[in-house]
């Protein structure tokens, strides 16, 4: 099974500050990566799809890059309601198989 | 509006079973593939199963291969979970999820607890 390694695995940042997280695949999965967020006590949101594809609603400071076996999710001027725990998944294959998360704290 | 609602959560025994549903509406259902998804208490998100529209193509984690079963009804818009021989370490929320194809998971429910402690 393909194994997805997400990077960092917490985050402190202030408001308006560039944030990137990184996504590693244990081999290639293409472009077959979707980044979700997820607050407390609520299910995962879809952000971006297809490793760089924005999903309706979504705003535009969240985008993503990469392909192969390692993706980014940036966020270019991080705002309040994004400190969030996001997650990296993998859809090249049946598994689907999600990173470990990486928490995005208030600094 | 799209929706999907889980329910049949609660607390059994270990090696004892439980069944989840999750009933969708706003869409055709039986047109999308689905998926169940669990998060642990204070845990990450593991993938759990996986059915295509028709159910022809059905995939597990290996952590469950073997004890769950997944399936649907078309006609019910309906998604099921059989989880029998449960452990400790099943406890989580279950989530299931629309798959939109090339995109992922589109759409997912609020979750459903489930709890296996004697």
């Amino acid at each position: 099974d393909i194994q997805m390694t997400q990077s960092p695995s917490t985050l402190s940042a202030s408001v308006g500050d560039r944030v990137t997280i990184t996504c590693r695949a244990s081999q290639s999965i293409g472009n077959w990566l979707a980044w979700y967020q997820q607050k407390p006590g609520k299910a995962p949101k879809l952000l971006i799809y297809r490793a760089s594809s924005l999903e309706s609603g979504v705003p535009s400071r969240f985008s993503g890059s990469g392909s192969g076996t390692e993706f980014t999710l940036t966020i270019s001027s991080l705002q309040p309601d994004d400190f969030a725990t996001y997650y990296c998944q993998e859809y090249n294959d049946y598994a689907r198989t999600f990173g470990q998360g990486t928490k995005v704290e208030i600094k | 509006e799209v929706q999907l609602v889980e329910s049949g959560g609660g607390l059994v025994q270990p090696g004892g079973s439980l069944r989840l549903s999750c009933v969708a509406s706003g869409f055709t259902f039986s047109s999308y593939s689905l998926n169940w998804v669990r998060q642990a208490p204070g845990k990450g998100l593991e993938w759990v199963s996986y059915i295509s529209d028709s159910s022809s193509h059905i995939y597990y984690a290996d952590s469950v291969k073997g004890r769950f079963t997944i399936s649907r009804d078309n006609a019910e818009n309906s998604l099921f979970l059989q989880m029998n021989s449960l452990r400790d370490e099943d406890t989580a929320v279950y989530y299931c999820s629309r798959d939109y194809p090339f995109k992922g998971g589109d759409y997912w429910g609020r979750g459903t607890l489930v709890t296996v402690s004697s």
